[in-house]
């Protein structure tokens, strides 16, 4: 079966301090991995995705496969990173399909 | 300007009544999707279509209905038989590379 855990709910930090939000999954092939973001009013949009090993707005995620861990990561956070942010999983079959975690609120304060 | 429109942004229905969202995409996608999203579960997936005239349950497929009539239109019906219908509902459409979401409707029965 597919699953996505992001393990925090909430994740509070001051505004240039690192942020990392955890993602961890579970699934025997070899999977497809996303970050999504959903700004306040604004409708849910891909962040970034691991094959394409890009930096979106200074945020980067690496695949391990051996932690199978998918973790979001930026050294200094800005107060408009302020979203929520959902890790996803596709199971690369052919068909897009994503399971998605129950994501996890990052708040930058001043 | 290309996209994913959902309507209407709010719903209210009363208990026992059956009630349509609607969805439409001029992005040439093939696939569609329908998702629920409630604080602290995520998304998860109740229906999806990856062509025309084809529609597959997912997760929590109960109580809902689809229909996919025409490329650009998957609308969501959300019968008497589902038994907590309060939720946002988001749809997405696809073609490689992640979803495109639209802006979610949310169904509040009275």
């Amino acid at each position: 079966a597919q699953r996505v855990t992001q393990p925090e709910k909430l994740l509070s930090v001051f505004k240039g301090a690192p942020v990392e939000l955890k993602c961890n999954y579970s699934y025997s092939g070899s999977p497809e991995l996303f970050w999504y973001v959903q700004y306040s009013r604004q409708r849910l949009q891909l962040l970034l995705r691991h094959i394409s090993r890009e930096s979106i707005k200074g945020f980067t995620a690496d695949l391990n496969k051996g932690e199978t861990s998918f973790h979001l990561k930026k050294p200094f956070a800005q107060e408009e990173d302020s979203a929520m942010y959902y890790c996803a999983l596709d199971g690369n079959t052919g068909f897009q399909k994503l399971v998605f975690g129950t994501g996890t609120r990052l708040l930058v304060s001043p | 300007d290309g996209g994913i429109t959902q309507s209407p942004k709010y719903l209210f229905r009363k208990e026992g009544q059956n009630v349509t969202l609607s969805c439409e995409q001029n992005l040439n996608h093939d696939a569609m999707y329908w998702y629920r999203q409630d604080p602290g579960q995520g998304l998860r997936l109740i229906y999806y279509s990856q062509i025309v005239n084809d529609f597959q349950k997912g997760d929590i497929a109960e109580g809902y209905s689809v229909s996919r009539e025409k490329k650009e239109s998957f609308p969501l019906t959300v019968t008497s038989a589902q038994k907590n219908p309060t939720a946002f509902y988001l749809c997405a459409s696809s073609i490689t590379g992640g979803y495109t979401f639209g802006s979610g409707t949310r169904l509040t029965v009275v």
